[in-house]
């Protein structure tokens, strides 16, 4: 079925670094969306992409629509320790009888202080 | 502001019982879908719901029924128990459609020996 591969994996990091993450697609979107998911807490919105190309900024996170329209990036600037959890890639797929969102399998970020 | 309600937060199950995770919603949106996260896997959909009284299948419903009596309210049940249904379920609404951003609840953990 159809996959969000987001990279990398996990990234560890100290405490100001900035932070950079990708989702990709084997089809076209369009609609990208970024979430991010605290310990122990249901994902929230960060960033939604709705144009290709779009560059699109929400404090010290940015997104960009990857003009493809077949990725997404996410850049966190000067991480800090609350930017810890991970963060999930997602998109609408159309197909079949259920047009739903997909999730990518999420990049985890942990940050030292 | 409460938002997407899930309840209980946490539970231990046998093989073989049944139980219904509790999901309440206070912001009259139509769509309200059920997700489980698995290590690796992303959110999978397992049913969702665009209105009072129509549900469908998601990706993976087997073993699940759900129901939707209200607007407010988007019960998910287990029939009976099994390992491979432990996981962590997250609860989900949203106003406009089943593929925009989605609010979701702080999740149920389930176990199951």
């Amino acid at each position: 079925g159809q996959q969000l591969n987001q990279s990398p994996q996990s990234m560890f990091i100290q405490e100001g670094e900035d932070v950079s993450m990708n989702c990709t697609s084997s089809s076209i979107f369009n609609t990208w969306l970024w979430y991010k998911q605290d310990p122990g807490e249901g994902p929230v919105l960060l960033i939604a992409l709705y144009k290709a190309g779009e560059l699109t900024s929400n404090g010290r996170l940015t997104a960009q629509f990857g003009i493809t329209r077949k990725d997404s990036f996410l850049n966190i600037s000067a991480s800090i320790p609350s930017d810890v959890g991970i963060y999930f890639c997602a998109g609408p797929f159309y197909g079949g009888a259920t047009n739903k969102l997909i999730f990518g399998t999420g990049t985890l970020l942990a940050v030292q202080p | 502001n409460a938002g997407v309600t899930q309840t209980p937060k946490f539970q231990v199950l046998k093989t073989g019982q049944s139980m219904t995770l509790q999901c309440a919603q206070d912001m009259n949106h139509e769509y309200m879908s059920w997700y489980r996260q698995d290590p690796g896997m992303g959110l999978r959909l397992i049913h969702y719901s665009v209105g009072a009284g129509i549900t469908d299948q998601g990706e993976v419903p087997n073993g699940y029924n759900v129901s939707r009596s209200t607007t407010e309210d988007f019960p998910l049940r287990l029939l009976s128990a099994a390992p491979s249904q432990t996981s962590v379920y997250f609860c989900a609404s949203s106003a406009d459609s089943l593929y925009q951003p989605q609010h979701f609840g702080d999740g149920t953990r389930l176990s199951i020996l």
